[in-house]
């Protein structure tokens, strides 16, 4: 069993739609990142979080550490919102593991 | 200031030859760190490593593969006589400390 299990795997939604993304996981850990991968892979770092709950526009992420699960929310989805949503653990100081991620389409 | 920065993007090479990918973190970053992600896979880290130190290389093959990040020039990871299984995109990520990560666009490995 992967240590970073993220839920759904692929996702489809339609303009405008709120999509939540799922991601548990099974290991201490001393931050969670949110990670945004579009076509031709460039990674960019959407959030840190070690507790609570973070906004950036229309995306926010929240954490649960007592239940080890994080979610993150992209409210009045874009179609330029389709990428691969990619949930990562800190677990220590130095390693990062990752879940496979999920691949979101928004259709116009 | 410019974010992390890779080179080259793509890099073709035959079985055999070495491959030297490259990260200049960003400035400031005294941080850096290397993940490899295989074709259908997700990201596996490598390496983490602090100005002329290896701090921890537990994600590294334990042949072929090396790393350095040296006092003056960007952070370099070889990959000596390439195999087809090599070909990945490698991802170097930069932090001003444990924590916070800001990801280059990639090197993309193609072994022939």
């Amino acid at each position: 069993k992967n240590e970073v299990e993220q839920s759904p795997q692929n996702l489809t939604a339609q303009e405008g739609e709120f999509i939540t993304i799922n991601c548990s996981y099974s290991v201490g850990i001393s931050a969670l990142h949110w990670l945004q991968q579009h076509p031709g892979g460039g990674i960019v770092s959407l959030f840190m979080l070690s507790s609570g709950k973070k906004k950036h526009g229309r995306l926010i992420a929240t954490i649960n550490i007592q239940e080890k699960h994080s979610s993150l929310h992209i409210t009045a989805s874009h179609p330029r919102d389709s990428a691969v949503y990619i949930c990562a653990v800190r677990v220590g100081n130095n390693d990062m593991r990752f879940g496979a991620g999920t691949r979101l389409t928004v259709k116009p | 200031n410019a974010g992390v920065m890779q080179n080259p993007r793509h890099l073709v090479r035959r079985r055999g030859q070495e491959a030297r990918l490259r990260c200049s973190p960003m400035k400031g970053h005294s941080h850096v760190y290397w993940y490899r992600q295989l074709p259908e896979e997700g990201l596996k880290f490598m390496v983490y490593l602090q100005k002329e130190n290896i701090i921890d290389e537990s994600g590294m093959p334990k042949e072929r593969f090396s790393a350095e990040f040296p006092k003056e020039g960007p952070s370099i990871l070889r990959i000596q006589q390439v195999v087809r299984g090599d070909s990945a995109a490698y991802f170097c990520a930069s932090s001003p400390w444990v924590g916070e990560a800001f990801f280059g666009q990639g090197t993309r490995l193609t072994v022939v």
